[in-house]
């Protein structure tokens, strides 16, 4: 079975300083993985995915994620960070089943971003 | 975009209730998920094309469809305190080889 593990669930940066969120996957094929952010009260939104190819990956608001096999790493990482980033980050990995790419998504607890000024 | 109605509901315990997904036209697949507070998303179940296709560790009273319009519905019967959580739609289109997925803001359900 599919599962993701986000080992931090609470965050504090100061602004402009880099940003590392963790996430650990665990599946058995070539998986789909994915990151998402969900401001408070709000949807989640597509920062970025991983599906084949270039192991580092570039997404929206200057985020980037690199996708590692030998340690089952889709780690999510920004240079400089904004307030406006302060959310809460989900990453998640897709079965790739039944013809979509975005088959049954497995996502992890997620890890609150906090970002002072 | 995706929307979905209500916004926020309140329901008793042991009551039905249905949630409504909107999408753009030609978004054949749409996926539904349970977000418990402080807790990720957990996938309920797919349509594709309206046909089921897939399905997470729901029970049988939770259950969908997909219309014509692509548009969806979820519902869920004989309803429990646990069943309080965030609902979140999405929807999928494929074009030119290139799938695009959106989630729409998600419906509060509070069970009483």
């Amino acid at each position: 079975a599919q599962s993701v593990t986000q080992p931090d669930i609470h965050i504090t940066v100061s602004e402009g300083a880099s940003l590392e969120l963790r996430c650990n996957y665990s599946y058995g094929a070539t998986p789909y993985l994915f990151w998402y952010v969900q401001s408070p009260g709000q949807g989640l939104q597509l920062l970025l995915k991983y599906f084949s190819g270039d192991t580092l990956v570039q997404g929206i608001k200057g985020f980037e994620a690199e996708f590692k096999r030998s340690q089952s790493s889709f780690n999510l990482r920004k240079p400089s960070v904004h307030w406006s980033d302060a959310a809460e980050y989900f990453c998640a990995v897709a079965n790739n089943a039944g013809g979509t790419s975005y088959g049954k998504l497995t996502f992890g607890q997620g890890t609150i971003l906090t970002v002072h000024p | 975009g995706v929307t979905q109605s209500p916004t926020h509901l309140i329901k008793t315990r042991g009551q039905q209730v249905t949630l409504r997904c909107s999408s753009q036209s030609g978004h054949n697949t749409v996926s539904w998920y349970q977000q418990a507070l402080g807790q990720g998303p957990q996938f309920i179940f797919q349509y594709y094309r309206k046909e089921e296709n897939g399905r997470g560790n729901f029970p049988p009273r939770f259950s969908g469809l997909q219309f014509p319009n692509d548009s969806s519905e979820l519902n869920v019967n004989a309803l429990e305190l646990d069943d309080s959580a965030l609902y979140l739609c999405a929807s999928s289109l494929k074009s030119g080889g290139k799938e695009t997925q959106y989630f729409g803001p998600g419906t509060r359900l509070l069970v009483l």
